[in-house]
């Protein structure tokens, strides 16, 4: 089946440092979505991209549809204390499934 | 609205016992579905449903049964359960087959199968 690998699968950093992680998959999607969960509680969509090569922002959050619909990346800058968790990439190739990635666990130093 | 809601937060089963994880929206989404969430891994779809009366299988579907009786409601059942069932569970909807940028998880349900 489909299989999407995310890396890293955990980054230590210290406040102030931006972030970036990716999502790379040998099958083609349609949509690549970014999901943020919090200890105890579901995933949260942070952005969702629709085309090749798109590049979308939501405030410090940036992430891109690579071109070959294969990968996606999430940058993440000037880390505040509140962006620790767990985020995990998302592809959608049809048949309305999601394909989930593993997770990258952030973890902030003040 | 309260979203999306799980019931209960946290179990604790024998294998062999049976159980249901219920699952509200009040949202009037069509479309609700169930996920688990292992370590070191991504959620992996158990069911779907498009809509009250009508499921469908997952990636993960064995050792889980679900029904759709009314919009709000889509409960999971676990017929006899088996420490590799162990893991959290989560349950999904949105307004429709494609609208994913509308869809809410709840906050899961941490199964424990002993």
């Amino acid at each position: 089946g489909q299989q999407l690998n995310q890396s890293p699968q955990s980054m230590f950093i210290q406040e102030g440092e931006d972030v970036s992680m990716n999502c790379t998959s040998s099958s083609i999607f349609n949509t690549w979505l970014w999901y943020k969960q919090d200890p105890g509680e579901g995933p949260v969509l942070l952005i969702a991209l629709y085309k090749a090569g798109e590049l979308t922002s939501n405030g410090r959050l940036t992430a891109q549809f690579g071109i070959t619909r294969k990968d996606s990346f999430l940058n993440i800058s000037a880390s505040i204390p509140s962006d620790v968790g767990i985020y995990f990439c998302a592809g959608l190739a049809g048949a309305q499934k999601l394909v989930f990635g593993q997770g990258t666990r952030l973890t902030i130093n003040p | 609205n309260a979203g999306v809601t799980q019931t209960p937060k946290f179990q604790v089963l024998k294998t062999g016992q049976s159980m249901t994880l219920q699952c509200a929206q009040d949202m009037n989404h069509e479309y609700m579905s169930w996920y688990r969430q292992d370590p070191g891994m991504g959620l992996r779809l158990i069911h779907y449903s498009v809509g009250a009366g009508i499921t469908d299988q997952g990636e993960v579907p064995n050792g889980y049964n679900v029904s759709r009786s009314t919009t709000e409601d889509f409960p999971l059942r676990l017929l006899s359960a088996a420490p590799s069932q162990t893991s959290v569970y989560f349950c999904a909807s949105r307004p429709g087959a494609d609208s994913y940028n509308e869809q809410f998880f709840g906050p899961g349900t941490r199964l424990t199968v002993l």
